[in-house]
């Protein structure tokens, strides 16, 4: 059973129009949330976090929201650069009384930005 | 800054043979990650290290896998004997006391 869901296995955008990727959870014990970035032959690349105490977090053209009760986030990119084309995969992370859990992934959405 | 290192890069290997992989944490990291990543079932957590002891080992697919962590700067995740079916990148990543997890360039295995 995936505890972190990206439904939309590619997207498509044209350069400068914004990419938004989707990512749904299903444990309510998650209280840290992450965006990687992958390309091939590359191991994931850290993006921006947001914690659970937080429902926007910004870091120049990459804005994460996070929708609690709809246990919902997204990743905004704008404006999008070719560059950008990459697999991003959505992780979170349960805090169970107070100790470091592992990340649970999704199964990434390929990004295509086309000039 | 090094980052998280990985060897070897590529291995190819016979089934039935022993295959070790390789990884070095960033410094000052205290937690160790293993991961399998394959088209069907994506990134998967193999096994987890804590100031080198292991927390989870649940995704370990069976006996045929092992993992070590002997100190703080050196891990290896054994596969003995290889099966076609272990074909994969296998990745490491190494974390701070924050949780972000930074990973390697990985290994990509191919058993024949």
């Amino acid at each position: 059973d995936q505890q972190v869901k990206q439904n939309s296995p590619s997207l498509s955008v044209q350069e400068g129009r914004i990419s938004i990727l989707n990512c749904d959870y299903t444990n309510s014990m998650f209280d840290y949330f992450l965006w990687y970035k992958k390309y091939p032959a590359e191991g994931p690349t850290f993006l921006i976090s947001i914690s659970s105490i937080k429902d926007k977090n910004e870091d120049g053209r990459f804005t994460v929201f996070l929708n609690k009760s709809a246990k919902h986030l997204s990743l905004h990119i704008v404006p999008s650069q070719p560059g950008d084309s990459a697999v991003y995969f959505c992780a979170a992370r349960a805090n169970y009384g107070g100790s470091q859990g592992n990340l649970i992934f999704g199964k990434g959405t390929k990004l295509s930005v086309k000039p | 800054d090094a980052g998280v290192i990985q060897s070897p890069r590529h291995e190819v290997t016979e089934m039935g043979q022993e295959v070790t992989l390789r990884c070095k944490p960033i410094s000052g990291h205290n937690s160790l990650f293993w991961y399998r990543q394959t088209m069907m079932r994506g990134l998967e957590l193999l096994i987890y290290f804590n100031n080198n002891v292991p927390i989870d080992d649940s995704g370990m697919p069976e006996d045929r896998f092992s993992a070590k962590m002997p100190n703080a700067s050196f891990s290896t995740l054994k596969i003995q004997p290889s099966e076609p079916r272990d074909s994969a990148v296998y990745f490491c990543a190494s974390s701070n006391r924050r949780g972000v997890q930074f990973f390697g360039p990985g290994t990509r295995l191919t058993v024949l």
